[in-house]
């Protein structure tokens, strides 16, 4: 199975801020990652898929970049909406596998 | 409008039985591919199965063997039916669009519905 390893595991940042979240496959998995947001009590949301390719509805601060073992989420101005839990999952190769979840919090 | 609602959640002994639900309304479910998407209390994300147009499915190895993923063209609804219930499987159950198109838009996945939660206990 594939593991994907994200860090951090969670985050203290202040609006405005930059942030980003790295995911990590054990074996390479191409483009075939994608990024989700989920807030408390609610369903996950997708924010970017193929890696790099924003979800239409989206907002242009989120942004994804990375191909084979290592990718990346930034977000480029944290907003007090963006305090959530993002999650990678990889879909190159069955199980499918999700990475364990960054939290990110209010500083 | 697009909605999945998921159905048939509730507390179960272990080694019981349960059929999840989601019906489906603004796609055609057998025009898609489905998954199901789990979420112990308090923990990550799991996905557990999917379903192509094809009707072809794969599991997670935790479930294989003991849950059966289905679809019923007819009521445009996702089943997800769970055998040998074990407390491990307590969680929030997702159901989740891929959306069968050409581009890569048809990645997972871009519909969710709210959940429902099992609870296997004794």
């Amino acid at each position: 199975d594939i593991q994907m390893t994200q860090s951090p595991s969670s985050l203290s940042a202040s609006v405005g801020d930059r942030v980003t979240i790295t995911c990590r496959a054990s074996q390479g998995i191409r483009d075939n990652l994608g990024w989700y947001q989920q807030k408390p009590g609610k369903a996950p949301k997708r924010l970017i898929y193929a890696a790099s390719s924003l979800q239409t509805g989206v907002p242009s601060k989120f942004s994804g970049s990375g191909s084979g073992t290592e990718f990346t989420l930034t977000i480029s101005s944290l907003q007090p909406e963006d305090f959530a839990t993002y999650y990678c999952l990889q879909h190159n190769s069955y199980p499918w596998t999700f990475g364990q979840g960054t939290k990110v919090e209010i500083k | 409008e697009v909605q999945l609602v998921e159905s048939g959640g509730g507390l179960v002994q272990p080694g019981g039985s349960l059929r999840l639900s989601c019906a489906v309304s603004g796609f055609t479910v057998s025009n898609n591919y489905m998954s199901w998407v789990r979420q112990a209390p308090g923990k990550g994300l799991e996905w557990v199965s999917v379903i192509y147009t094809g009707g072809s499915t794969h599991y997670a190895d935790s479930v294989k063997g003991r849950f059966t993923i289905s679809r019923d063209n007819s009521q445009n609804t996702l089943f997800l039916q769970m055998n040998s219930l074990r407390a491990e499987d307590t969680a929030v159950y997702y159901c989740a669009r891929g959306y069968s198109g050409s581009d890569r838009n048809s990645d997972p996945f871009d519909y969710w519905g709210q959940g429902t939660l099992v609870t296997v206990s004794s």
